[in-house]
Order: C-alpha cells, then sequence, then structure tokens
C-alpha cells in the first residue's frame, strides 16, 4: 500500500519560514509524483497552491514555493501571515497505477 | 470560471448505495487533458482520493475502494456521478469532487466544489 507521510504539525511565527515536507514510502519524491500542494482551513474546502512540484496557480501568493528537497516534497512559506495558519496537504500521482495519494496533512500554527 | 457543486443524500444507511451528482460549469469534460475527480474527507480526518473520469472517458480508482465506486459522466448535462456501493459508518465524509487537469502545462486538481456531508447511519 502506498502512503504518503507529512509532519503532522509544525509551528511558526508570524513573519518566519517554515518547510513542509511531504515523504513516498515507494521511495525519493520526484518530479514524475507531480506532487500538488492545498490548503485547508477549517469548514472550506482545500484549496490549490502548488503543482508540478514548484509550479503556482495565479491565485497562490509568492510567498508559497514548492521544490524538491532530500527526496521529498517540500512546501515553504515565506514571511507567514496570521491567514496562513491552516492543515496543509501534498498529493501525489503514481504513474504505475495512475492513482493519486494524499499526505496525512500538516497542522500549521502560527503562534 | 470553472465552479462545481457537489449534490446527494445527506444520510444513507449501512448496506446501501450513495450516489452523488457533481454539476459543473466553466468547462467541457470533451476538452483533451479534463477530468473530474472526487475526494473525500471524514469529519477531523485527512483527504482521500476515491476517484477520476477523464474526458475521453477513461476512468482510474483509488485501488482500496475500486469494488465499490463506479465514476460516469454525462458531457450532455455538465454532469459527473459517483456511485459507492454497500455503505458503512466509517464512509460518513464530506464529499467533495474537482476539476483536474492532465495536460501538457500540468497535472494537478484546481477547483473544487464545497463539498457534501454525507452521515451513514442506520
Amino acid at each position: 500500500q502506498t502512503v504518503v507521510t507529512q509532519e503532522p504539525s509544525l509551528t511558526v511565527s508570524p513573519g518566519g519560514t517554515v518547510t513542509l515536507t511531504c515523504a513516498s514510502n515507494t521511495g525519493p519524491v520526484t518530479s514524475v509524483l507531480y506532487p500538488n500542494w492545498f490548503q485547508q482551513k477549517p469548514g472550506q474546502s482545500p484549496r490549490a497552491l502548488i503543482y508540478n512540484t514548484g509550479k503556482r496557480h495565479s491565485w497562490t501568493p509568492a510567498r508559497f514555493s514548492g521544490s524538491l528537497l532530500g527526496g521529498r516534497a517540500a512546501l515553504t512559506l515565506s514571511g507567514v501571515q496570521p491567514e496562513d495558519e491552516a492543515e496543509y496537504y501534498c498529493l501525489l500521482y503514481y504513474g504505475g497505477t495512475q492513482v493519486w495519494v494524499f499526505g496525512g496533512g500538516t497542522k500549521l500554527t502560527v503562534l | 470560471q470553472i465552479t462545481l457543486k457537489e449534490s446527494g443524500p445527506t444520510l444513507v444507511k449501512p448496506t446501501q448505495t450513495l450516489t452523488l451528482t457533481c454539476n459543473f460549469s466553466g468547462f467541457s469534460l470533451t476538452t483533451s487533458g479534463v477530468a473530474v475527480g472526487w475526494i473525500r474527507q471524514p469529519p477531523g480526518k485527512a483527504l482521500e482520493w476515491l476517484a477520476l473520469i477523464y474526458w475521453d472517458a477513461d476512468k482510474r480508482y483509488n485501488p482500496s475502494l475500486k469494488s465499490r465506486l463506479t465514476i460516469t459522466k454525462d458531457t450532455s448535462k455538465n454532469q459527473v456521478v459517483l456511485t459507492m456501493t454497500n455503505m458503512d459508518p466509517v464512509d460518513t465524509a464530506t464529499y467533495y469532487c474537482a476539476h483536474h487537469s492532465a495536460a501538457l502545462a500540468g497535472n494537478y486538481f484546481d477547483s473544487w466544489g464545497p463539498g457534501a456531508l454525507v452521515t451513514v447511519s442506520s
């Protein structure tokens, strides 16, 4: 069974920088897994932030950036704002079986 | 502007079949590279990808739920329907549909519906 793992929780100070990561139990995360990142606030639908590892959607603030880091997909928030407090999910595509798998989510607290 | 909205029963009994409809606008499910997917989220838990149907009617399912899921599309009505058989209380969740692009420019889900909460209880 394919499992995608994220940090359960992280805390960052306003104005700070934080990196969330996304690992796969099948091996290193690479661009062929087309990493996507989503933000979800309580009571809301997920909002797409990043796709294809590091591409921002047109509505995604520049302080959100995606990359590959140490065999994982990474989402870096720079200059964190209070409104960035949310749950963040990564999503990976396994082309061999053509299925998508979400990570367990990271609860980001801005404190 | 792409919009999607889920509809269906809010309450189903165990062993029943759930049928959810996603009505969408702002895109066509006949356009190459376009797809619509279903994702669910149990209360307080993580997102789980369920199924995807492509513009050419190709379908993909979550392997752990494949035997219970069917996804279909009606392009004339701009609708995608998901059925899930043999519902159980653990299937209680908010069910989302989302627009998906599998084009050269990217492979992603972008626009999501507001979600439909389905409770499974006798």
